[in-house]
């Protein structure tokens, strides 16, 4: 079965800091990943997504996300965090029709 | 541009009654989902549809009823509350299988 695993509940961060959530894959077949993120009292909006192809995947708001077959790794990046990326964010594998199973989702905390 | 529309946004359910999510999106996407969020977990799949008159269990479907009688909408149903079910429950769409899915605002549920 398909899978992910988020480290860390919760990540704490500088304004201007390294943004780094971790998420890693379990998936007998290609996976298709994605990261999306919640705000407070909202749904769910894509952030980014991996099909096939380059490895290194670009998303908005300046995130980005390396694919790593060998690490079986897709964790999310920003060079310099800003507070209006204080969030949830959810690292997801498509099981098939876009049927998609989440990690536990990682907490994102900016301080100023 | 609505999107994906859910209602109500909130309610409180006493134990046994039962009521209906409702799902409609303007999109003239095929495939439509229902997930459930509870506090420290990712979102579960409860049903899907792949198109109007086809629908699926998804990974949580116990307690659940969907029915999919035209592309826009996919109501979901539950028949006797119980507090378990107390949950944040997000419709989301997607054109396709290759195309990632969109998610409603969500509706708070709370079961007493």
């Amino acid at each position: 079965a398909q899978s992910v695993t988020q480290l860390g509940s919760h990540v704490s961060v500088s304004e201007g800091a390294l943004v780094l959530l971790r998420c890693n894959y379990s998936s007998s077949v290609p996976p298709y990943l994605f990261w999306y993120v919640q705000y407070p009292n909202q749904g769910l909006q894509l952030l980014l997504k991996y099909t096939t192809g380059a490895t290194l995947v670009k998303g908005i708001n300046g995130f980005e996300a390396e694919f790593k077959k060998s690490e079986t790794s897709f964790h999310l990046t920003k060079p310099s965090a800003h507070m209006s990326d204080a969030a949830e964010y959810f690292c997801a594998v498509d099981t098939g029709f876009q049927k998609l199973v989440f990690g536990t989702g990682t907490r994102l905390l900016v301080s100023p | 541009n609505a999107g994906v529309t859910q209602t109500p946004k909130f309610r409180i359910l006493k134990i046994g009654q039962s009521m209906t999510l409702q799902c409609t999106q303007d999109m003239n996407h095929n495939y439509m989902y229902w997930y459930r969020q509870d506090p420290g977990m990712g979102l579960k799949l409860i049903y899907y549809s792949v198109g109007a008159g086809i629908t699926d269990k998804g990974e949580v479907p116990n307690g659940y009823n969907v029915s999919r009688s035209t592309t826009e909408d996919f109501p979901l149903r539950l028949e006797l509350a119980a507090p378990s079910q107390t949950s944040v429950y997000f419709c989301a769409s997607s054109y396709s299988a290759l195309v990632e899915a969109f998610f409603g605002q969500g509706t708070r549920l709370t079961v007493v």
